[in-house]
């Protein structure tokens, strides 16, 4: 059983750039959450996805947008990129009816240079 | 604003003792409280978790005991072993709502042979 895939595993980009990072959730479930984890930090809350809507958002910049499909999986889109948003992008499944049975993928490592 | 403070940041213990990472939370509306253990290049992993209606969980080699009153929470590890050096964060959620997770800023344990 697949768990949460993401894609790619690595990703160099410019500043000013703009990016789409990739999260097919465990089967069977049907909300997806993203996560920013900066170096020697705990992961943050970007944003989360059901039913191909975001219901709730933290602390980001409007440059930070997502999409889900029908199929459950999810894309994470940032545009003009900073430096600062150099990090692992995490995504998180889990069943909208249970709320704490959260898988992580393994994460995408950006780099902005 | 950090709502759940990890600490210490770093850890070094001798195979076979104990291992203690402490985690205090502010919003008193939390009432999820999980453990995830990160290794090198991949995702959190839940480890163990606990509501706030128990004082004590444990899992194996795992416990959490939790201090309601003090808003405070904390992971043992016994019997440390080299296999669990990783990153460990503690994490606070609220079932009321949508359900994300608010993540402390990690211990990096070492376990030394």
């Amino acid at each position: 059983d697949a768990g949460v895939t993401q894609s790619p595993t690595h990703l160099i980009k410019t500043r000013g750039q703009q990016v789409t990072l990739r999260c097919s959730p465990k089967s069977g479930h049907d909300t997806v959450s993203w996560y920013q984890q900066a170096l020697g930090q705990g992961p943050q809350f970007i944003f989360q996805y059901y039913e191909e809507e975001e219901r709730q958002r933290g602390n980001f910049p409007d440059r930070f947008s997502g999409h889900q499909f029908p199929n459950y999986s999810s894309e994470l889109n940032v545009n003009a990129l900073l430096l600062g948003d150099s990090a692992l992008y995490l995504c998180a499944s889990s069943l909208e009816s249970i709320n704490y049975g959260y898988t992580f993928g393994s994460g995408t490592r950006l780099t902005v240079v | 604003q950090q709502q759940v403070k990890q600490s210490p940041q770093s850890l070094i213990v001798q195979k076979g003792g104990i291992s203690i990472i402490n985690c205090a939370y502010e919003n008193t509306a939390f009432d999820y409280f999980p453990w995830y253990q990160q290794f090198p290049g991949k995702g959190p992993a839940l480890l163990i978790a606990i509501r706030p209606d128990v004082s004590e969980k444990k899992e194996g080699r795992f416990t959490i005991s939790f201090n309601k009153s003090a808003k405070q929470f904390s992971l043992h590890i016994m019997d440390s072993q080299p296999g669990d050096s990783a990153t460990y964060f503690c994490a606070a959620s609220m079932s009321s709502g949508y359900s994300t997770l608010t993540f402390g800023k990690g211990t990096m344990l070492l376990v030394s042979p």
